[in-house]
């Protein structure tokens, strides 16, 4: 099983319309959880951390049940700028500080 | 305001060279990180630190090696480049504890013809 599993993209939404993203982790001791977005051939940057069960900001909201392993990723009215590859990353999945990503999850947002 | 610079952002060169990526951090952060990025494979973890005179090896560290001398710098080294090294790399930092962001630069597209 891989340390970290994303739904497979891309996810093809209009406009206005709500998506949810799943990830799955492995290691039951990762003891924080972000999401972050990335654009085409640019760096990650962070998007929401979860510390807890869930967190919410603005159109995003996340979730994370620990019992199942399992975070998502919930957008709201989703805009054009939207569109973009989101990473689900438990944080010291494997030990440690080191961080390892899931693939990432491809939306494009059409108008 | 802190930031975290690679450098160069671009470079082509030849198989067999040896090639340095430099990453410079003024955080002050404890943790560093080395990945690259290749289509249909997400962001790798190359080589990590978590301070001074400490490497480790991630996930595809054959080829590379790092040092880190001060907090600031964690400079990439690939050894006698091949074209399968032939990527994005990005650097990041993070605070040590458990908070847990990740600082990224924007990055360095290295070519090996």
């Amino acid at each position: 099983r891989k340390e970290v599993e994303q739904d497979p993209g891309p996810f093809n939404v209009p406009e206005g319309a709500t998506v949810a993203f799943n990830c799955t982790y492995s290691n039951s001791a990762s003891q924080s959880f972000f999401w972050y977005r990335q654009d085409c051939r640019k760096e990650p940057k962070l998007l929401m951390s979860v510390y807890s069960s869930g967190n919410e900001d603005g159109r995003f909201t996340a979730q994370l049940n620990r019992a199942s392993q399992y975070i998502s990723l919930l957008i709201r009215d989703s805009k054009l700028s939207d569109s973009a590859t989101y990473l689900c990353v438990p944080h010291g999945n494997t030990g440690g500080f080191k961080t390892i990503f899931g693939a990432g999850t491809r939306l494009f947002v059409k108008a | 305001d802190a930031e975290i610079t690679q450098s160069p952002r671009h470079k082509i060169t030849e198989t067999g060279r040896q090639v340095t990526l430099a990453c410079h951090q003024t955080w002050n952060h404890n943790n560093m990180f080395w990945y690259r990025q290749d289509l249909g494979h997400g962001l790798r973890l190359i080589h990590y630190s978590y301070g001074v005179h400490d490497t480790n090896k991630g996930e595809v560290s054959d080829g590379y090696s790092v040092s880190r001398s001060n907090t600031e710098d964690l400079p990439l080294t690939l050894e006698s480049a091949a074209s399968s090294q032939t990527s994005v790399y990005f650097c990041a930092s993070s605070e040590s504890g458990w908070t847990g962001e990740l600082f990224f630069g924007e990055g360095s597209r290295l070519t090996v013809l």
